[in-house]
């Protein structure tokens, strides 16, 4: 079986773009959450997708959105770019209990 | 709510020393506990897990005991190797928040040849 694809694995914006980032879950798999990786936060969670239905959002302000389509494949958008969104973005499906991480997307905002 | 404490890093350690992590967690639920690693500029990989108390999760040399008394899940390798130079984050999932991860800050580890 193919593993979680992210793309694009590098991305560099400026304040106040916007951005949408990509994932492919894992054949079967309909879960799928983000999370923001930083130096300074850590890993912190942003939302779960299960059936093209957000079931769980984490503390992000509103700029931070994302959808889930019927093949099970999510995207995540930022809006209005920030310095602090930069961060790897990491998408995880889930069967059962356990999560499998994609290689994240690098975003880099100047 | 769900917490994980992990103890800071860095970690350095020379070739076949023994390597522990401390983690310990707080959650209201019975969570299921995590080890994942992070090699340079690649996600997250799960390397072992437990889902009850006492279970023993291991892999590739790593082991972690579910102690539900201590709340502790400590991550042990006997002798490391220079390709377990790694980032390590202890997490939990619970059922009652959807398995939603709860991550530790992770303990930047490196091993010296």
């Amino acid at each position: 079986k193919a593993g979680v694809t992210q793309t694009p694995r590098y991305l560099i914006k400026t304040r106040g773009q916007q951005v949408t980032l990509s994932c492919s879950p894992i054949s079967g798999h309909r879960s799928v959450s983000w999370y923001q990786q930083t130096p300074g936060q850590g890993l912190q969670f942003l939302f779960e997708y299960f059936s093209e239905t957000q079931r769980n959002k984490g503390n992000f302000p509103g700029r931070f959105s994302g959808r889930q389509f019927s093949n099970s494949r999510s995207e995540m958008n930022v809006s209005t770019l920030e310095l602090g969104d930069s961060a790897l973005y990491l998408c995880a499906t889930r069967m059962a209990d356990e999560q499998f991480f994609g290689p994240g997307t690098r975003l880099t905002v100047l | 709510g769900d917490s994980v404490t992990q103890m800071e890093g860095p970690v350095t350690l020379s070739e076949e020393a023994f390597l522990t992590i401390n983690c310990t967690y707080t959650a209201t639920g019975y969570p299921s506990l995590f080890w994942y690693v992070q090699y340079p500029g690649e996600g997250l990989q799960l390397l072992l897990k437990a889902t009850k108390a006492d279970d023993k999760g291991s892999n590739k040399g790593f082991e972690a005991t579910y102690r539900k008394e201590t709340t502790s899940f400590h991550l042990e390798k006997g002798s490391v190797q220079v390709s377990d130079s790694a980032v390590y984050f202890c997490a939990l999932s619970d059922r009652s928040n959807d398995y939603k991860l709860s991550f530790g800050a992770g303990t930047t580890v490196t091993v010296r040849a």
